[in-house]
């Protein structure tokens, strides 16, 4: 059960688009379409963004999109705002019946 | 609303037990998989545990497996954790999340949190 693994650290200007990248393995991320992603601002709790690796639930801005790539997963925020300053987690489905997230991702708008 | 609401985190002696509870709402709960998240202070999310809607076919992390039990009472629409052997790297904010699908949480309760010290 080892954590996916991302960036500490992006950073972008308003307007400009950001990736975040999440590895796993091939029995987590690589195995399965089940990868979500959450926004969470300090002392609050987490929000998804996209689940089964490319999808939004309602509510979530058009601006965020998933895609995946053997075992790399990918958010993409396009059109960067101040409001997207926030840490940002991966999530995957793994072997054994388990879950894994990634380390989180501080996304800092310059 | 769909709500999650948290209690029962504290302050607890290293190898003491602590059971924390989710109350949920505006949602059939007996028909969702829920599942308990942890996060260190300043750190990661962390997936500690699963359990269907029937109650069947918990599941653990390594890091709590055979310390920690999960538990539904779907009658009082009622999440608990029931965690036992307490380490001081127990410590963390304790969330409740109902899984949607296979990897799909949402929403989250707002958290409840654990002190293990001395």
């Amino acid at each position: 059960q080892s954590a996916l693994t991302q960036p500490a650290s992006v950073s972008g200007s308003p307007g400009q688009s950001i990736t975040i990248s999440c590895t796993g393995a091939n029995n987590d991320v690589g195995g399965y379409n089940s990868v979500s992603w959450y926004q969470q601002y300090p002392g609050k709790a987490p929000k998804l963004m996209i689940y089964d690796v490319s999808n939004r639930p309602s509510g979530a801005s058009n601006r965020f999109s998933g895609s995946k790539s053997g075992n790399t997963a990918s958010l993409t925020i396009s059109g960067l705002q101040a409001e997207d300053e926030a840490d940002y987690y991966c999530s995957s489905y793994s072997s054994s019946d388990t879950w894994v997230f990634g380390g989180g991702t501080k996304l800092t708008v310059l | 609303e769909v709500q999650l609401v948290e209690s029962g985190g504290g302050l607890v002696q290293p190898g003491g037990p602590l059971r924390l509870s989710c109350a949920a709402s505006g949602f059939p709960f007996s028909g969702y998989w829920m599942h308990w998240v942890r996060q260190t202070p300043g750190k990661g999310l962390v997936w500690v545990s699963r359990i269907k809607g029937d109650g069947s076919s918990p599941t653990y992390a390594d890091s709590v497996k055979g310390r920690f039990t999960i538990s539904r009472d779907n009658a009082k629409n009622t999440l608990y954790l029931q965690m036992s052997s307490l380490r001081v790297d127990d410590t963390a904010i304790y969330y409740c999340v109902r899984g949607l699908a296979l990897n799909r949480f949402d929403p989250w309760g707002q958290g409840t949190p654990v002190t293990v010290s001395s």
